[in-house]
């Protein structure tokens, strides 16, 4: 059975700061989705990694796989406030997505 | 485009109503998904379909099903409803890629609330 893990589950950072999401898979994929989640909001696509080594950036975000540790990152570089959102991974396995339990991101000012 | 579009926004049920949830997107898509999201939870697959007239179970079917019939619709019924399936349910669609699936498009959501 496919599982997806999240760490840490929750993070409240300042303004300013990096740090890293990460998102580990217990079984062979090499594709993997990174979503963003605000309260009360539907899914909103980020990043689609499709191959081991793949890196994606989008502003402050940064997203890489590594399909031989069976591991992906979502690094934040010097968070803004609008940047709070829970933070989901999903992995591709057969038609299915199974989704990470999400990380709960706050930026406080 | 509209994208997904689900209806109702909100719906309360009393135990052992019935009600269909409806999703309908209008980007061609042949791969349409039903998923939960109970509070502070990730999401859960309920039922998806590759195409018109397939439809497949996901990780928790039970108390669900569902029917495809065109490829811009994918209605979620409810036959009998219980306190468990409080929940937000999602309704998402992707398209194929080579060999692969693009990422998912997802709806607004229903809240439901059985009581």
């Amino acid at each position: 059975e496919l599982k997806v893990e999240q760490n840490p589950l929750f993070l409240s950072m300042q303004e300013g700061k990096n740090y890293t999401i990460y998102c580990n898979y217990s079984t062979t994929s090499d594709r993997l989705y990174w979503y963003r989640q605000d309260p009360g909001k539907s899914l909103e696509s980020l990043f689609v990694l499709l191959s081991n080594g793949a890196v994606k950036q989008e502003g402050r975000l940064m997203a890489s796989l590594d399909t031989k540790a069976r591991l992906s990152t979502l690094h934040i570089t010097a968070a803004v406030h609008d940047l709070s959102a829970t933070y989901f991974c999903a992995v591709d396995s057969n038609y299915q997505l199974i989704w990470g339990a999400g990380t709960k991101l706050i930026i406080k000012p | 485009n509209a994208g997904v579009t689900q209806t109702p926004k909100f719906r309360i049920l009393k135990i052992g109503q019935s009600m269909t949830l409806q999703c309908t997107q209008d980007m061609n898509h042949n791969y349409m998904y039903w998923y939960r999201q109970d509070p502070g939870m990730g999401l859960k697959l309920i039922y998806y379909s590759v195409g018109a007239g397939i439809t497949d179970k996901g990780e928790v079917p039970n108390g669900y099903n569902v029917s495809r019939s065109t490829t811009e619709d994918f209605p979620l019924r409810l036959e009998l409803a219980a306190p468990s399936q409080t929940s937000v349910y999602f309704c998402a669609s992707s398209y194929p890629l080579p060999g692969l699936r693009s990422s998912q498009y997802f709806g607004p959501g229903t809240r439901l609330l059985v009581l």
